[in-house]
């Protein structure tokens, strides 16, 4: 069972780049999310979505771009890489919080970006 | 909007004792959910413990365990028999029972001192 699957573990970008975070679930969850997580910031929502062709913004949605072709896969798009960017990212998923398995929620191993 | 708010940005406990790290929370929703994450030096985010809003019994799991104070908006968790495995950064988190938004704090970084 391989869980939430993040790919790359680590990546360094040039200011102006763009690169995907890749994200997959085999749970079959019908909600996935993303997360920053900056020093002294805790997690911070960035993207999520309910189900396949639906997403929605988070808290710090401005500079990435989501979408939710399929179930199972929910990437993280940068599409013009900047410092402020540099972070711990985090991809989660879950059945949906209205079920009784909903308040279990897993979570990816984090991918390192830096930009310089 | 949801708020959860860790006072303690760092404790430290002698090894085999007991530590309580605390969580407050802001909501107007009756129905929720509150997680203690564990995030060692590794990054992994491992739940430690849950707790259901409705239910009035406090979660426990072998040496963790809270105490939800749910007039107060209060999560504290409770490390007994402290181990040097326990040392990590401990995120408190809120779910709401509609929404899909889970909010954290900022943290806490336990040391354990040998």
């Amino acid at each position: 069972n391989a869980g939430v699957t993040q790919t790359p573990k680590f990546q360094v970008l040039k200011t102006g780049q763009s690169m995907t975070l890749q994200c997959a679930q085999d749970m079959n969850h019908e909600y996935m999310s993303w997360y920053r997580q900056d020093p002294g910031m805790g997690l911070r929502l960035i993207h999520y979505s309910v189900g396949a062709g639906i997403t929605d913004q988070g808290e710090v949605p401005n500079g990435y771009n989501v979408s939710r072709s399929t179930t199972e896969d929910f990437p993280l798009r940068l599409l013009s890489a900047a410092p402020s960017q540099t972070s711990v990212y985090f991809c989660a998923s879950s059945y949906s919080p209205g079920t009784l398995s909903g308040n279990t929620i897993y979570f990816g191993e984090g991918s390192w970006l830096t930009v310089v | 909007a949801q708020t959860v708010t860790q006072s303690q940005p760092e404790m430290s406990v002698q090894e085999a004792e007991t530590v309580t790290l605390s969580c407050t929370y802001d909501t107007s929703e009756s129905d929720y959910y509150l997680f203690w994450y564990k995030q060692p030096p590794s990054r992994q985010m491992i739940l430690v413990i849950r707790q259901e809003a409705y239910k009035q019994q406090n979660a426990t799991e072998n040496r963790f365990s809270v105490n939800f104070q749910k007039a107060a908006k209060s999560f504290s968790l409770k490390i007994s028999d402290s181990q040097l495995g326990d040392a990590a950064m401990y995120f408190c988190a809120y779910r709401s029972a509609q929404y899909e938004k889970l909010t954290f704090g900022t943290g806490t970084r336990l040391t354990i001192i040998p």
